[in-house]
This record gives C-alpha cells, structure tokens and sequence, in this order.
C-alpha cells in the first residue's frame, strides 16, 4: 500500500515557466513533508519541507504547498531552469512511522531550452 | 556538499563476494539510514540506526547486515552478492535528538557507493 503517491512519473516544462509536481499521500498522521532533487547516481539533495501547521513554505525559486484536507501536496518551481532537470522526490512522515520517512516513486522533471 | 561521506564511491565484486560499505554521519547526527537505489527504481529504504542501536528495517535482504559504531560512524555489509545487488547505496544522517521523535526532521544524503556485481 503506497502511502505517498506521485503519479506523474515525468514532466516536461518549457525553460522559464513554472513547473508543479504533485505527491498525494494517504495517511492523515503525516504532519512533515519534505522535498528532495536528484541528479543521476548522486545523492537526493533535500530542497524544502513544511509541517503541517502551514499551508506554504517558501526559499527562493521553490515553493511547496501543502492542502491537508485534500493531503495534496505540490512544489512549484519558477521560473524553472535547466539545471532543475532532475528526479524530485516527495517524503512524509509522522508520529505512526516514528518520523520514518515514507518516500514516492519520484518524478523525472525535464526542462526543455 | 551534504557532510555525509561514503566510501567507496565505486566498487565491483564478483558474485558470491562480500563488500562493506561505510559511512559518515554529518557532524553530530546520531541517526544513520541506508537506502538502496537500482537502475530506473525508487529510494528503497534499508535500514535506520539511532545512536548505536537499530531502530528500523525495512526491505534489507537477510544477506545484508549494518552497525553503527561508538564514534557514530556506520557500515553496510552486504554477502554472497547475486547480480541483482547491483545498486547505488545511499547513507544518509539526521539529528534525531530523541529515541522517541515527536517531530519530523530532514536527512542529508551522502554521494552514493556504487556496486557493481560481475
């Protein structure tokens, strides 16, 4: 049972627009979401979180929502860049996975120049 | 640079060897977590180590062993190796300053060893 969903196994986003990349997760318990880019055979860099006290956080270029009743939620980049070409990972946890992170599958995100 | 170093950063082995894999916590994390990543796959989440003692499993083979030692630094055994283990394997750390979390925290990814099994 996949607790933390993205669907979109790639994205394509012109450079310069925004890019959205969606996670679902199904747990009501979660209350700590985290962001993570990776480039081929290196490490997830972490990019973002948010707790579930807010409904955004933001750092520059990247902005993560977070809809509790919907347990959506999203990570906008913009203006996106080449560079942002990468897989972006969504994690959550919360008190019922003793703060285990519970990942996604990750979505390839490939900005076109 | 995260301040998680692995080493070695690329290995090959034959099957049926047995490699270790270690890793260095950022300073003065107490949580170590291995994740495995195969070609095209997700983060597979291993096994998470808080202060010296085990504190999660997850899909790690009974072939596969950790520890974490006293100066916190951590490391992957991995026996009779088949082609399938051919991964990258990914240490990462947290602060995790309590055994019993009451909130969430971020962990840092080190560059990955990659094994490659022949």
């Amino acid at each position: 049972d996949q607790q933390v969903k993205q669907n979109s196994p790639s994205l394509s986003v012109q450079e310069g627009r925004i890019s959205i990349l969606n996670c679902d997760y199904t747990n009501s318990m979660f209350d700590y979401f985290l962001w993570y880019k990776k480039y081929p055979a290196e490490g997830p860099t972490f990019l973002i979180s948010i707790s579930s006290i807010k409904d955004k956080n933001e750092d520059g270029r990247f902005t993560v929502f977070l809809n509790k009743s919907a347990k959506h939620l999203s990570l906008h980049i913009v203006p996106s860049q080449p560079g942002d070409s990468a897989v972006y990972f969504c994690a959550a946890s919360g008190v019922d996975s003793n703060y285990q992170l519970i990942w996604g599958a990750g979505t390839k995100l490939i900005i076109k120049p | 640079d995260s301040g998680v170093t692995q080493t070695p950063k690329h290995l090959i082995t034959a099957t049926g060897q047995r490699v270790t894999l270690r890793c260095s916590p950022r300073s003065g994390d107490l949580s170590v977590y291995w994740y495995q990543q195969s070609l095209d796959q997700g983060l597979q989440f291993l096994i998470h180590y808080y202060n010296g003692e085990e504190r999660a499993k997850g899909n790690i083979l009974e072939r596969f062993s950790a520890q974490q030692f006293p100066d916190l630094h951590s490391e992957l055994n991995l026996s009779s190796l088949e082609l399938g283990d051919s991964a990258l394997y990914f240490c990462a750390s947290s602060v995790a300053i309590s055994e019993k979390p009451t909130s969430g925290n971020t962990i840092y990814f080190g560059e990955g060893s990659w094994l490659t099994v022949v």
